[in-house]
């Protein structure tokens, strides 16, 4: 079954600190990776994605994220948080095989809360 | 400023009543998708459009939910009748939807239907 894990409900981390949202899939082939942000009351807002090339991809509000084909991993990062970060994250995962190309598949969300 | 437009941004009515929530997608945009947000549930996709033909509503409850798109630059969800456990944010979205769509989504702001 293809898939996407985050493993966080929430994340806290203090204003200045590095941040990291984790997040995993599982799917067949090669697969396209994105990263969400909905804050409050808002429709969700496209981060950042990794099709192919280099394994960091840098994306809105300074926000990167790194691609691990061997883990199946595609954690967010950031190396300062802002309190104005604070925000519900999704991770998705659009697979490349099995006719659902259009479809994106994503995770819970985890809430980062960044404290002043 | 290109964005996806959604009907009505709250919606309050009761159990039995029909519920139908309007997009406007961006216009070129030939793929357009409704997504449900709960609580419990997170995002669900509950049906999927190219070129104003479904391509997927495996997602949705066929004995009370239906979405069709009268035409390129109107999609439409209904729910007859409507039922407390309806009661969630749903979701427009559009994307470009060409061999060159790598998979990039955007948002509406959301319809918010609670039902008494």
């Amino acid at each position: 079954a293809q898939s996407v894990a985050q493993p966080e409900d929430q994340v806290n981390v203090a204003e200045g600190n590095p941040l990291t949202v984790k997040c995993t899939y599982s799917v067949s082939g090669n697969p396209y990776l994105f990263w969400y942000v909905q804050y409050p009351n808002r429709g969700l807002q496209f981060l950042l994605k990794y099709i192919t090339g280099d394994n960091l991809v840098k994306g809105s509000y300074g926000f990167e994220a790194e691609f691990n084909k061997s883990q199946t991993s595609f954690h967010l990062k950031k190396p300062s948080a802002l309190v104005s970060d604070s925000a519900l994250y999704f991770c998705a995962v659009r697979p490349q095989l099995g006719g659902a190309t259009n479809k994106l598949i994503f995770g819970t969300g985890t809430l980062l809360a960044v404290q002043p | 400023d290109a964005r996806v437009t959604q009907t009505p941004r709250d919606k309050v009515t009761e159990m039995g009543q029909e519920v139908t929530m309007r997009c406007q997608p961006i216009l070129g945009h030939n793929t357009v998708f409704w997504y449900r947000q709960t609580m419990m549930q997170g995002l669900e996709l509950l049906a999927y459009f190219r070129n104003r033909a479904p391509l997927d509503d495996s997602g949705m409850p066929k004995d009370r939910f239906s979405a069709e798109m009268p035409d390129a630059t109107l999609a439409t969800l209904k729910i007859q009748p409507s039922e407390p456990r309806d009661s969630a944010v749903y979701f427009c979205a559009s994307a470009l939807g060409s061999f060159r769509d790598t998979g990039e989504l955007f948002f509406g702001e959301g319809s918010r239907l609670t039902v008494l």
